[in-house]
């Protein structure tokens, strides 16, 4: 079937360490992004993915890095460098601008 | 940058129910979308609405891009029906063309049996 695929869907890991999460996709989407949401929040852009080998700064970027090295593929890799990273995080993709974005199931990180 | 807001923030209906979610938008988008967020954390896509009206089943969807608002109207309320509801909007940028979703805070909604 096609769809996005996070993993893994829980996570914890401990202060001061990086990890990465993982979003793949069939769907042969070009655009990929990554939010965050906090506890009773809204959806907050932290990176953003038009084509391959290209990638934006959202609004919360920083602590944040990412990379696209296939059209399938969209890791973040949330460094120690974010002070609070224990977090719902979503990744989404699209064909291409005005289309419609659909969303993988999420990874719960949680730093101890 | 463009703000949404939805409203109301809370809402709690008895089953069998209609109700009214709104999402107000600060300045013209391109494009306008409706989610679901069940318990689990899972997004699921009701509309894919820049302008016009859609329905799907129990759904309907309504935006007037012209007045900055769509409306999502939920009938015959269900107890699946509780979760948070997104509007996610977005407005083409005048550089290089990119573009991303920007969501509203969201609209928790309890059905009670």
């Amino acid at each position: 079937d096609g769809g996005i695929t996070q993993s893994p869907k829980y996570l914890f890991r401990k202060e001061g360490q990086n990890v990465t999460l993982s979003c793949e996709q069939n769907l042969n989407h070009d655009a990929m992004y990554w939010y965050r949401q906090d506890p009773g929040q809204g959806l907050r852009l932290i990176y953003y993915s038009q084509i391959v080998n290209d990638f934006q700064k959202g609004d919360i970027a920083e602590g944040y890095s990412v990379s696209r090295e296939k059209k399938e593929s969209f890791p973040l890799t949330v460094t120690s460098a974010q002070k609070n990273p224990t977090a719902f995080y979503l990744c989404a993709s699209r064909t291409s601008r005005d289309t419609e974005a659909f969303f993988g199931q999420g990874t719960r990180l949680t730093v101890v | 940058g463009i703000q949404v807001e939805q409203s109301p923030p809370d809402l709690i209906l008895q089953e069998g129910a209609n109700s009214t979610l709104r999402c107000n938008f600060s300045d013209s988008v391109n494009n306008l979308q409706w989610f679901h967020q069940n318990p689990w954390g899972q997004l699921i896509n009701l509309f894919y609405i820049p302008s016009g009206t859609k329905q799907n089943g129990r759904l309907s969807a309504t935006t007037v891009a012209t007045e900055r608002y769509s409306l999502l109207y939920i009938s015959s309320s269900q107890t699946t029906d509780s979760g948070v509801y997104f509007c996610a909007v977005e407005r083409h940028t005048t550089t290089s063309g990119t573009y991303k979703y920007i969501f509203g805070t969201g609209t928790r909604l309890k059905v009670l049996a």
